[in-house]
């Protein structure tokens, strides 16, 4: 079946104005996360969703950084006034879903959008 | 705090000769680690997980306690494995089960 798939691929945006990232998990996957990465600070965890809530925002670096999901499927990533230090590429990973303490789900990495501010 | 950490930003050896990508941790409860590596234009894929004692593409990674440390080793180091490689620590308890937490990454280069 088709893996995880993220959408713009690439995104060229001015300081100051919002982005939307979409992430498109594996069909059935309840688990889904948002990663960073950037030259300089490899990969960083920015939130993980199980189904539609989220346990574990500690990785969005500010509150211009916020994510949903709903239908327990698709995942958008918003970073709203978007800064130059934001230009990386962002990663979204689905896995089949944590159950309390279970032997580990590989987690399938879509290709990533690459975002740069100008 | 979990902490991972990969020293070489950069690697670089002849094609057949043995290659040891370092990685070490801190991590408080019992870890699990894995090897993830992104080929040129390619997905970031998993390799290995040490809990599997795998050996993958003729790679192997013990995990040592002792030392805090999950090097990744081959013994002939072939073209075909040059790629970015990357250490991860899972989280394993509360809401953050799941949660990956990486190194900075080692780019391997193979030289024919």
């Amino acid at each position: 079946g088709a893996g995880v798939s993220q959408s713009p691929s690439n995104k060229v945006t001015e300081k100051g104005k919002d982005v939307e990232l979409r992430c498109d998990p594996i069909s059935g996957h309840t688990a889904l996360y948002w990663y960073r990465q950037s030259l300089g600070q490899g990969l960083e965890f920015l939130i993980y969703f199980q189904g539609n809530s989220a346990p574990d925002k500690s990785g969005l670096p500010s509150d211009r950084f916020s994510a949903e999901r709903t239908g327990g499927s698709v995942s958008t990533l918003t970073i709203q006034r978007t800064q130059q230090e934001d230009s990386a590429v962002y990663l979204c990973a689905s896995s089949p879903g944590t159950s309390g303490r279970v032997v580990y789900n590989e987690q399938f990495f879509g290709p990533g959008t690459r975002l740069t501010v100008l | 705090a979990q902490r991972v950490t990969q020293p070489e930003k950069l690697l670089s050896v002849f094609k057949g000769a043995p290659v040891e990508l370092k990685c070490n941790y801190s991590y408080s409860g019992s870890p699990e680690l894995f090897w993830y590596v992104q080929y040129s234009r390619q997905r970031l894929q998993l390799l290995l997980r040490h809990i599997s004692r795998e050996s993958i593409k003729g790679f192997t990674a013990d995990l040592n306690k002792g030392e805090t440390s999950f090097h990744l080793k081959k013994p002939f180091a072939q073209e075909e494995d040059s790629a970015m490689y990357y250490c991860a620590l899972l989280s394993a308890g509360g809401t953050s089960y799941g949660k990956l937490t990486f190194g900075q990454g080692t780019i391997l280069t193979v030289h024919p």
